[in-house]
């Protein structure tokens, strides 16, 4: 069955540096690779999508790639704020099916 | 504003108790979906449906049931609870193109004590 490895259960980084964070799948490519954030104690919220014939994706100061060769996306968050804490799942969904996949999750923490 | 709403942010139950968990959302989604959600485990699909009285099982289905008897409305049911069953639980709902955003509740932290 198809797994999903997030780089690290907690990721620390400055104030202002730029955050990557991993995902890595296993078998055959999603054809569709969707990120969101998770505060405490509150649902999920939809980031990005980025499909499988797409390199890249950016909306603001996100950026999410999507390599089908390493069967990995990394999602990045650019000058980073302590307002960017939180965890972040990737999701991958597949044409033929209707439940997304969840990866378990990275949390992530900007210290000023 | 799309609205994904849980009848319950909290809830403390008994073992052996029926409990009852409510989901609505007003985006006119075909599938709904309750995931429960642990430290160190991430999002476990329990059950989904795609349409009225449509059910499918997740990975985890066991001492759980779902209704869905109008489009808006899905209801995960515990028939019998015990402790294992603590947890955070999150309802959902996505639309039908493969792109389709999933829609999540603010969650339901039940207790089985």
């Amino acid at each position: 069955s198809q797994k999903i490895e997030q780089n690290s259960e907690a990721l620390n980084i400055q104030e202002g540096k730029t955050a990557t964070l991993t995902c890595n799948y296993t078998n055959y490519s999603p054809a569709y690779l969707q990120w969101y954030r998770q505060d405490p104690g509150r649902g999920p919220v939809f980031l990005l999508l980025i499909r499988e014939n797409e390199k890249e994706k950016r909306k603001e100061r996100l950026k999410v790639t999507f390599d089908t060769t390493l069967k990995q996306s990394l999602f990045h968050i650019t000058a980073s704020q302590p307002a960017d804490s939180a965890t972040y799942l990737c999701a991958l969904s597949y044409s033929s099916a209707s439940k997304i996949i969840f990866g378990s999750g990275t949390r992530l923490s900007i210290r000023p | 504003d799309v609205k994904v709403t849980q009848s319950s942010r909290y809830l403390v139950k008994r073992t052996g108790e029926k409990v009852f968990l409510e989901c609505v959302q007003d985006m006119d989604h075909e599938n709904m979906f309750w995931y429960r959600q642990d430290p160190g485990l991430g999002l476990r699909l329990i059950y989904f449906s795609y349409d009225v009285k449509m059910k499918e099982k997740g990975d985890i289905p066991e001492g759980y049931s779902v209704s869905r008897e109008k489009k808006e409305r899905f209801s995960l049911i515990l028939e019998s609870a015990s402790t294992n069953q603590t947890s955070m639980y999150l309802c959902a709902s996505r639309g039908q193109g493969n792109t389709d955003t999933q829609y999540f509740g603010p969650g339901t932290r039940l207790t089985v004590l």
